[in-house]
């Protein structure tokens, strides 16, 4: 398996604009994660969702962000409009329903002008 | 309100020397701990992780060790090499279901030669 894939592995965009970052979790994992990091705030669990529910979503930060899993091999975290505030590095993860260990991609670093 | 965090942001070693990275955690329901080493540009990585039930786990080369007296969490990586110089995140699970993972905010630990 390849593991977590993200794309794009870059974004630049400019404030207003919108950004949609994908992601596809590892064949047969139930949970997938969607995570910012940022020097200041570190790693932040945004959203989750189990077998491609959304469970919690006390970590949004605004109604401009949002996500969907439409399916168990693909989710996406779209941000409308962008801010420079959101530039960030954004990281997917995946594991097995009721598993322990993460796996998590290689992040899109995000870069709001 | 409620956080993971760490002791140190910067540890430097001499390789060969044996390291420890500590981290404090404030969630007493927390039920398992994990260790996550970040390469720069990429994601985080499992490395060993611990249950509450448990007060010390041994890996190739790292122990973590739990004290749920004082909430206190440790890595130590023995005989360290270069390929260790990272940046090393705890992280705790709070039982919501799946794993909810919350992560300190990082240590950088440097080997040198």
């Amino acid at each position: 398996d390849a593991g977590v894939i993200q794309s794009p592995r870059h974004e630049v965009t400019e404030m207003g604009q919108e950004v949609t970052l994908r992601c596809k979790p590892i064949s047969g994992h139930n949970s997938l994660f969607w995570y910012r990091q940022t020097m200041m705030r570190g790693l932040e669990l945004l959203i989750y969702f189990n077998n491609n529910v959304p469970i919690d979503d006390s970590g949004m930060p605004e109604d401009r962000f949002s996500a969907k899993m439409p399916n168990a091999s693909f989710s996406t975290l779209k941000i409308q409009p962008s801010e420079p505030r959101d530039s960030a590095v954004y990281f997917c993860a995946s594991s097995s329903l009721g598993g322990t260990e993460a796996f998590f991609g290689q992040g899109t670093r995000l870069t709001v002008v | 309100g409620e956080s993971v965090g760490l002791h140190l942001p910067t540890l430097s070693v001499q390789e060969g020397d044996n390291s420890i990275i500590n981290c404090a955690y404030s969630n007493s329901a927390s039920d398992y701990f994990i260790w996550y080493k970040q390469e720069s540009g990429k994601g985080p990585q499992f490395i060993i992780d611990i249950r509450s039930n448990m007060d010390k786990r041994q890996g190739q080369r790292v122990t973590v060790l739990l004290n749920k007296t004082v909430k206190h969490l440790s890595l130590q990586i023995a005989a360290t090499q270069p390929g260790d110089s990272a940046v090393y995140f705890c992280a705790e699970n709070r039982p919501q279901g799946a794993q909810k993972l919350v992560f300190g905010q990082g240590t950088r630990l440097t080997i040198n030669p």
